[in-house]
């Protein structure tokens, strides 16, 4: 499985926007880049996901280097309610594996 | 639409005791994977299914089994439980199973908190 680094916390204030870092130097042409995030006592929600191009939903928008070696979630206005640990997972396209979670990011919110 | 549904939410067993955990997905969906989650090893893939088929299973030992239904409901089964047992076990749902697209998708439950005394 490609790997994924990702800082081990970070914090924000309210109403700030926030952009959470992720490392995947070894990604191969087919991997898609998945985000999702766990909020306290819940099971992870599925946030966003790019293969190449930037892409933007109702909850965040996904910058993708050119490269492809780091993304950048980004988090427009941070809510209370965004505190959750965030990860940042490759999937390959060609060979269909299951998500592979690593520690993710803590990110705190701050009123 | 209705999420993905795992029942029971909280249950403790004792040692030696088996546990069977059920998970609901969403209408549609007919891929459904387990993982494990505990403080020390985080989230771990357990198995898939799709289509009533295992299609994917992680390093876990046999004690660790499941099933899916016609309906694509499943549950998952850990017999001779022990301490290290006790995690919260979450069920996923998606439409397509992982060996379709990198794209796909998966839709967590809230989990089933297990608890070994």
């Amino acid at each position: 499985d490609a790997k994924t680094t990702q800082p081990n916390s970070m914090e924000s204030n309210e109403e700030e926007p926030v952009h959470l870092p992720c490392n995947h130097s070894t990604i191969s042409g087919t991997d898609y880049i998945h985000w999702y995030r766990q909020l306290p006592s819940q099971g992870p929600e599925y946030v966003i996901h790019g293969l190449t191009s930037n892409v933007n939903n109702r909850m965040a928008s996904l910058a993708i280097a050119e490269d492809r070696k780091s993304s950048t979630l980004i988090l427009h206005r941070a809510t209370l309610r965004d505190a959750a640990v965030y990860y940042c997972i490759l999937r390959d396209f060609n060979y269909g594996q299951n998500f592979v979670f690593g520690p993710g990011t803590r990110l705190s919110v701050l009123p | 639409k209705a999420g993905v549904t795992q029942t029971p939410r909280y249950l403790i067993k004792t040692r030696g005791q088996q546990v069977t955990l059920s998970c609901s997905p969403i209408s549609g969906h007919r891929s459904v994977s387990w993982y494990q989650q505990t403080p020390g090893q985080g989230l771990q893939f357990l198995f898939e299914y799709f289509s009533e088929t295992q299609r994917n299973k992680g390093n876990f030992p046999g004690r660790f089994s499941g099933r899916q239904f016609s309906n694509s409901r499943s549950e998952m089964n850990v017999s001779t439980l022990e301490l290290g047992d006790s995690a919260l076990y979450l069920c996923a749902s998606s439409l397509r199973g992982s060996q379709s697209s990198g794209a796909n998708v998966l839709t967590f439950g809230a989990g089933s908190r297990l608890t070994v005394l």
